[in-house]
């Protein structure tokens, strides 16, 4: 069945530093990705998504590819930001299914000033 | 505009009782979604709702968990005989429902504690 596997947290880095956090999916068809954050205190947002391969999402200095040949939607940033602590979850989406998605366990990152 | 909203925002009851939850999505939007949240957890499905098809309940975890919708508006999440283990973050989210690539867009969650 389709899944989702996302890097386990908490990732604990240095304001400015560059951030990764890997994502990588098993889907049978054409799925679209999608990274979500959840900050502190607040409600799950999209953050970024992507609908078809070599497809890059982008989004408050966050970006991520859609690489269909590792099957990964990995989730970078240059320069992160005391305010980009939050927690992040992957997630999938497939052509012709009833639109769920299915979701990573998510990825908790903290950022030291 | 209103974004999806849910109610109560905390909600503490007795081990056994019951409980429902309330989810007002985006106007418009044909596609309503439950999720269970744990602390320090992934979300986990729960139950899909599309215009008037039938309900997707396949993520339900036992015969105690119902939910309602009519039509394109409101759902509730009913749990009956509540347990300690059902306590968690219950998130409801709406989407257009008309492609995979749609946006979910979730309300604040109610904060479900069972004693």
């Amino acid at each position: 069945g389709n899944s989702v596997t996302q890097m386990e947290g908490p990732v604990t880095l240095s304001e400015e530093a560059f951030l990764t956090i890997n994502c990588t999916y098993t889907a049978t068809g054409y799925p679209s990705l999608f990274w979500y954050v959840q900050y502190p205190g607040e409600g799950l947002q999209l953050l970024l998504k992507a609908t078809k391969a070599d497809d890059k999402g982008s989004n408050k200095g966050f970006e991520a590819t859609y690489r269909k040949e590792t099957t990964s939607f990995h989730l970078e940033k240059g320069s992160v930001q005391v305010s980009d602590s939050a927690v992040y979850f992957c997630a999938l989406g497939e052509r012709g299914s009833n639109y769920q998605l299915i979701w990573g366990a998510g990825t908790k990152l903290i950022i030291k000033p | 505009g209103a974004g999806v909203s849910q109610s109560p925002s905390n909600k503490v009851t007795e081990k056994g009782k019951d409980v429902e939850l309330r989810c007002d999505p985006i106007s418009g939007h044909t596609a309503l979604y439950w999720y269970r949240q744990r602390l320090g957890q992934g979300l986990e499905f729960l139950i899909y709702f599309q215009g008037n098809s039938a309900p997707d309940k396949s993520g339900l975890p036992s015969d105690r968990f119902s939910a309602e919708r009519t039509g394109e508006s409101v759902s509730t999440l009913t749990i009956q005989r509540t347990q300690q283990e059902d306590s968690a973050v219950y998130l409801c989210a709406s989407s257009k429902g008309q492609d995979h690539a749609d946006t979910q867009y979730f309300g604040p969650g109610t904060r479900l504690t069972v004693l």
